[in-house]
């Protein structure tokens, strides 16, 4: 069964350095998200992307926030200049057409320090 | 009020048991209902869309009254792998998906 995948399983970083997380989608997927988790807490959503744009975003996904699909496979999240509240797990999503089920790669456990 | 809210739980049930978990809304213009679960320390994985006639999935059933922006979820004869937190997400528009705090269910042999 196709499904998600995210790399690096856990990233440790330093506060102000910045960070890329990968994910490869589901190949057949036109609509790409990430969500993130802060422990103990709900999951929140950050960005989604389609046609090589993003097409919503909430309030967390400011100016340290950026995506991008350099390739047909990857999509990726950068955070610029990490912060302490930065930890968190981040999870990539996609699915197949809009307000269509998402299925979730396993996450990257951002530690920073 | 919040976007979405659920039951805080937690549900201790035996074996065999029914329970039932529900779920608010806030946004009337929200389009499609999802329950998801999720393990500790792992991504949320889909359980089953909701329709507006209700749906079933062998022992899970959804329902959704637009109404009254409400969603529930009934497990019927629990089994130990059930245990888990239970995520109800709403899609408010343009896959901007928004997540209850989830339930969390532990069933007992």
């Amino acid at each position: 069964e196709p499904e998600v995948t995210q790399t690096p399983s856990h990233q440790v970083t330093q506060m102000g350095q910045e960070v890329i997380l990968r994910c490869v989608p589901i190949s057949n997927h036109l609509y790409f998200y990430w969500y993130r988790q802060i422990l103990g807490q709900k999951v929140e959503f950050l960005v989604s992307f389609y046609n090589n744009e993003i097409s919503e975003k909430s309030e967390i996904f400011d100016d340290q926030f950026s995506v991008e699909r350099p390739d047909g496979s990857n999509f990726t999240l950068k955070i610029r200049s990490t912060k302490l509240e930065d930890s968190a797990m981040y999870f990539c999503a996609s699915s197949v057409s809009l307000a269509l089920e998402q299925y979730f790669g396993p996450g990257t456990r951002l530690t920073v320090t | 009020r919040k976007e979405v809210e659920q039951d805080p739980g937690p549900f201790n049930v035996p074996e065999g048991a029914t329970v039932a978990f529900n779920c608010t809304y806030s946004n009337s213009a929200s389009q499609s209902f999802f329950w998801y679960r999720q393990d500790c320390r792992k991504e949320p994985k889909l359980l089953m869309s909701v329709y507006s006639s209700g749906n079933e999935d062998g022992r899970f059933t959804a329902q959704l009254n637009r109404a009254s922006q409400y969603i529930s979820l009934l497990i019927r004869d629990s089994k130990l792998s059930d245990s888990a937190t239970y995520l109800c997400v709403v899609n408010i528009g343009n896959n901007d998906m928004r997540f209850g705090a989830g339930t969390r269910l532990t069933v007992k042999p």
